[in-house]
């Protein structure tokens, strides 16, 4: 069964950094893209980065670019999302989502964490 | 950017209903859009992927259609458990843009 769990979400205050952390399971990590996909609160998703299956491609939303990292480890099955100089419009559930096949959508989706980032 | 307009933004039908929703791309995507479910405080779910296939366990009463600009998510028999809110979303080009979704409400 595939699994994505998020990890790393809390409160942050504007400025500041967090890691969110996505462990994979059920699958060959390795052979698959993965993304970030925020929601705001009460508000549609958007689409935050995509890395490839070997790190050779990596994309980011205009609203995040020069903020944000995506990085990943296909040792320990692992996608990060390193995040710094927070703002408040950067709130949201951050979701890992697994590629159906590469830079083609999400079939398979974590449960979230929430980034809080407020003074 | 490519742009999703996506419609109605809520709707309300009864049991049994078939209900369409509309995803209307601001250039040509081929057949690059998938339609997703995300039921309240749940990850999406995706339903329809190259537009009109089916992902591997949903119910056949969910279909999709269209190409280019214009695309239609339908269900064809309403059920309880259908209430959700759905995207669309674009991977032809980046940003993959997701529509701003439609809520889906029982009548």
């Amino acid at each position: 069964e595939v699994q994505l769990v998020e990890s790393g979400g809390g409160l942050v205050k504007p400025g500041g950094s967090l890691r969110l952390s996505c462990a994979a399971s059920g699958f060959t990590f390795s052979s698959y893209s993965m993304n970030w996909v925020r929601q705001a609160p009460g508000k549609g998703l958007e689409w935050v980065s995509s890395i490839s299956s070997s790190s050779s491609y990596i994309y980011y939303a205009d609203s995040v670019k020069g903020r944000f990292t995506i990085s990943r480890d296909n040792a320990k099955n692992s996608l990060y999302l390193q995040m710094n100089s927070l703002r408040a419009e950067d709130t949201a559930v951050y979701y890992c989502a697994r590629d159906r096949v590469a830079a083609a959508g999400s079939d398979y989706w974590g449960q979230g964490t929430l980034v809080t980032v407020s003074s | 950017d490519i742009q999703m307009t996506q419609s109605p933004s809520s709707l309300s039908a009864s049991v049994g209903d078939r209900v369409t929703i509309t995803c209307q791309a601001s250039q040509d995507i081929s057949n690059y859009l998938n339609w997703y479910q995300q039921k309240p405080g749940k990850a999406p779910k995706l339903l329809i992927y190259d537009a009109s296939n089916l992902e591997t366990g949903v119910p056949s009463r969910f279909s999709g259609s269209g190409s280019g600009t214009d695309f239609t998510f339908t269900i064809s028999s309403l059920q309880p458990e259908d209430i959700a809110t759905y995207y669309c979303q674009q991977y032809d080009n980046l940003p993959f843009l997701f529509g701003q979704g439609t809520r889906l409400e029982i009548k």
